[in-house]
């Protein structure tokens, strides 16, 4: 079965400053790997994701992610942060294949912007 | 990109009434649905695959007869919560996939229904 870790349950960061989220998953083979970003009492909005080929992959809102096959990680990745990006960060995993969709999500990372 | 949406946004309900809250994918058919459940300052947790046109697959401690689930055409899934009670109060979550994009993995997802049970 699949799973995610994400090791950081908070994270405060001045704004202006780089952000760096990690996440870790386990899956036998090489999964598809997305971010979520989510603002108090909303869905999910989705700000990258990975399927195949170049491992860095560039998302919405400036932020980036690296599959780093070697690790099992996809961490998130953002060089200046704005006041905005105070948001509840979910990394998830799905299997590929028909379950494909069915994805399994980390505890998430808070992370707050100090102005 | 795609639009899910979720009605109603919030509901407070008594204790042992039933609420039911829908998910609506607004432009593209979804054979299939997702329900998740989030728990204040919680990640999500999938309840059940909703399929169009048959029974939905639930997860393992998720009681089928508490929280009905109905897939009835390629736009609309309905979650019932049925005899709700003040456990069952939490942020609700549905996500379709885009009938196109089968197998990509990716889905979309609506802006959640968040219930109090009284």
């Amino acid at each position: 079965a699949q799973s995610v870790t994400q090791p950081d349950i908070h994270i405060t960061v001045s704004e202006g400053a780089s952000l760096e989220l990690r996440c870790n998953y386990s899956y036998g083979a090489t999964p598809y790997l997305f971010w979520y970003v989510q603002s108090p009492g909303q869905g999910l909005q989705l700000l990258l994701k990975y399927f195949s080929g170049d491992t860095l992959v560039q998302g919405i809102k400036g932020f980036e992610a690296e599959f780093k096959r070697s690790q099992s990680s996809f961490n998130l990745r953002k060089p200046s942060v704005h006041w905005s990006d105070a948001a509840e960060y979910f990394c998830a995993v799905g299997a590929r294949g028909a379950a494909g969709n069915k994805l399994t999500f980390g505890g998430g990372t808070r992370v707050l912007v100090k102005p | 990109g795609a639009v899910v949406s979720q009605h109603p946004s919030r509901v407070i309900c008594k204790s042992g009434t039933s609420v039911k809250i829908e998910c609506r994918s607004l432009d593209f058919q979804a054979t299939t649905m997702f329900w998740y459940r989030q728990f204040p300052k919680q990640s999500l947790m999938l309840m059940a695959t909703s399929n169009e046109g048959s029974k939905a697959t639930y997860e393992q401690g998720v009681e089928k007869d508490k929280f009905l689930i109905n897939h009835a055409s390629l736009t609309l899934s309905t979650l019932t919560v049925t005899s709700a009670h003040p456990e069952d109060s939490s942020f609700y979550i549905c996500s379709a996939r885009d009938f196109r994009g089968q197998g990509t993995g990716e889905l979309f997802f609506g802006e959640g229904s968040r219930l109090t049970v009284l």
